[in-house]
């Protein structure tokens, strides 16, 4: 059980815009600040978006997060085949003292 | 180029030990913080352990601490897993990854390529 909760699927056609949400509480995204990691089938996790919305260079304006309150979504406009991944939320627990992981979001491209 | 390699992972029997290295380069390595983070087969993401850029702070994850011990020597570039009385649930592709950021705002990049530790009689 991941202290933060995402869907396990979602899915969209090419060209559409699908969100992943991620819900946590107020030790966590309601306190410090969420980051999304994007992981390729087969490969290691990559990061997508620091800090609530910042995008690292590299990553297309096509993706982009918001936050509010205890959760954070992450956006995906223009839907491409390569976007298919499973896409990680993470955020700082002050109860655990750690850093804590959903339990990610497996991306369909129909 | 920042990179991350990790080496180290097998075969190990329920209650060996085994130690994983992370080689860094293409960043001035004593200035980051580092992790181990692992993904058990067909699981998500968790947390195992962090170190501080000169060792002074250190942290686990509840479900290794006593068992696992993490550190690093500078002078090589290099991050260390100890990982002692391994168990069938430590089953899992180990990351290295970089800390970024400030302290509870912080993100892991890059991420090593991952070593599979394989805990099983």
């Amino acid at each position: 059980q991941s202290v933060l909760t995402q869907p396990p699927s979602a899915s969209g056609t090419p060209g559409q815009r699908v969100t992943i949400s991620c819900s946590g509480s107020s030790s966590n995204i309601g306190s410090n600040t969420v980051n999304w990691y994007q992981q390729l089938p087969g490969t290691a996790p990559k990061l997508l978006i620091y800090s609530n919305t910042q995008r690292p260079s590299g990553v297309p304006d096509r993706f982009s997060g918001s936050k509010s309150g205890t959760s954070a979504s992450l956006a995906i406009s223009g839907l491409q085949s390569e976007d298919e991944a499973d896409y990680y939320c993470a955020a700082w627990d002050d109860s655990l003292n750690g850093p804590v992981f959903g339990g990610g979001t497996q991306l369909t491209v129909l | 180029e920042v990179q991350l390699v990790e080496s180290g992972g097998g075969l190990v029997k329920p209650g060996g030990s085994l130690r994983l290295s992370c080689a860094a380069s293409g960043f001035p390595f004593s200035s980051y913080s580092m992790n181990w983070v692992r993904q058990a087969p067909g699981k998500g993401l968790e947390w195992v352990s962090s170190i501080s850029s000169v060792s002074g702070y250190i942290y686990y994850a509840d479900s290794v601490k006593g068992r696992f011990t993490i550190s690093r020597d500078n002078a090589k570039n290099s991050l260390y897993l100890q990982m002692n009385s391994l168990r069938a649930e430590d089953t899992a592709v180990y990351y290295c990854a970089r800390y970024v950021g400030a302290l509870k705002t912080q993100w892991f990049d890059p991420w090593g390529q991952g070593t599979l530790v394989t805990v099983s009689s």
